[in-house]
């Protein structure tokens, strides 16, 4: 199993541009996450999906559209960008919420937007 | 608010120290609490607590969550220069979606 796959690693973004972050998991979990974590902060959960068709939002979505078509997927879009979501953004999964609270995380995408 | 405050924020210490993490929170529906060691990279899984008093064990590293005072402690003994990491405290709340609230972490450097 690949686990939790995230692309791209790096991005540089001008003020105003677009783009899908894309995470991808091969472990069929019906839950999954997706964070930011700033310099020397925890992670803030952006949007969460208990399922396919179901999406939800987080501590900070402002900004920030998902969609989960999949169990597989669960993609990020930012519409235009601002220098304040200059972060590393983290996709998580977890198997279910009943027997483990354990969540497994992708390697991250760190965004900068200049 | 729901709040997990982390302490120390760093901590430097030499092999073979023992040292202690503070993790302490103020949630309204807390189920469980998550010890994840993040080196440089994505979290990886430490410890889930979900009752008051039981340690939980792996090697040198060991957690126990006190439910009554609010707080969770991760302990490390003969620290290894691999442990240098950020170590990140989370609280899940007893909902469905499994949703948590992190705190910022303790950063540990051991050095030789």
């Amino acid at each position: 199993n690949a686990g939790v796959t995230q692309t791209p690693k790096f991005r540089i973004l001008k003020i105003g541009q677009s783009m899908t972050l894309q995470c991808t998991q091969d472990m069929n979990h019906n839950y999954m996450y997706w964070y930011r974590q700033d310099p020397g902060m925890g992670l803030k959960l952006i949007y969460y999906s208990v399922g396919a068709g179901i999406t939800d939002k987080g501590e900070v979505p402002n900004g920030y559209n998902v969609s989960r078509s999949t169990t597989e997927d669960f993609p990020l879009r930012l519409e235009l960008a601002a220098p304040s979501q200059t972060s590393v953004y983290f996709c998580a999964s977890n198997r279910d919420t009943y027997s483990t609270d354990t969540q497994y995380f992708g390697p991250g995408t760190r965004l900068t937007v200049l | 608010e729901d709040k997990v405050v982390q302490s120390p924020l760093s901590l430097v210490v030499h092999e073979g120290d023992t040292v202690t993490l503070n993790c302490s929170y103020e949630v309204t529906n807390f189920r469980s609490l998550l010890w994840y060691k993040q080196e440089k990279k994505a979290p990886t899984f430490l410890f889930m607590l979900t009752s008051s008093g039981i340690e939980k064990k792996s090697g040198r590293l060991s957690s126990i969550l006190d439910k009554k005072e609010l707080f969770s402690i991760l302990n490390i003994t003969a620290t290894q220069t691999g442990d240098s990491a950020v170590y990140l405290c989370a609280v899940v709340f007893n909902t469905n979606a499994g949703k948590s609230t992190f705190g910022d972490g303790t950063t540990l450097t051991v050095k030789p």
